[in-house]
């Protein structure tokens, strides 16, 4: 399936570091999320982006810098992250207007591990 | 309190048995219900929405009840590829598209 895509699958990198993820959404909708799911854990909502604009910021850090140019296109920036923040980076888009607002399809996830 | 809370299991059954998971959420005001299902190492897909009245897909049937603010999935005569993490998932009362996720609840089905 190619309606979310999200690069790189696999991320590791030292605690000074700075490494970007892209995520793309080929389905036309105008809402994308950044979502981080550690082990044993419910996914966490860390942005919202509703056409282009950031309507939510689930009190994330800020070592994690979104950037959304397009309504296609959503960017996480990382910089001096910590071991704990090593988790699957998952990227959702959705139509926040019409349809069912809700229904949210995932990318597959970036792999992140900080050592 | 979590406000979306699953029992993680996991639930181990034999294929063909009947299975059902609930969870509860803490906001009252709570707008829409769904079930996501995660398989291992992949991303989370939409299995169906949650209305008042009881839905029906197949052999997966979802009830909400309000008053006591539970949410439950009810899988029939189970198939090895049911075998995954059952997502809870809820909105609060602003449609922002948030999503609030449960722990999730892993089925396992066994030959």
């Amino acid at each position: 399936e190619t309606g979310v895509t999200q690069t790189p699958r696999h991320l590791v990198m030292g605690m000074t570091n700075k490494k970007s993820l892209k995520c793309e959404q080929h389905l036309g909708h105008n809402a994308m999320y950044w979502y981080k799911q550690s082990a044993k854990k419910p996914l966490e909502l860390m942005f919202v982006y509703n056409f282009k604009e950031q309507t939510e910021n689930n009190s994330v850090p800020s070592r994690f810098s979104p950037e959304c140019p397009n309504s296609s296109h959503l960017f996480l920036h990382l910089h001096t992250l910590q071991p704990e923040d090593s988790a699957l980076y998952l990227c959702a888009s959705s139509h926040l207007t019409s349809g069912a607002p809700y229904e949210q399809y995932f990318g597959p996830g970036t792999r992140l591990t900080v050592t | 309190r979590k406000e979306v809370e699953q029992d993680p299991g996991p639930f181990n059954v034999p294929e063909g048995a009947t299975v059902a998971f609930n969870c509860t959420y803490s906001n009252s005001a709570s707008q829409s219900f769904f079930w996501y299902r995660q398989d291992c190492r992949k991303e989370p897909k939409l299995l169906m929405s949650v209305y008042s009245s009881g839905n029906e897909d197949g052999r997966f049937t979802a009830q909400l009840n309000r008053a006591s603010q539970y949410i439950s999935l009810l899988i029939r005569d189970s198939k090895l590829s049911d075998s995954a993490t059952y997502l809870c998932v809820v909105t609060p009362s602003s449609n922002t598209g948030k999503l609030i996720f449960g722990q999730g609840t892993t089925l396992q089905v066994k030959p």
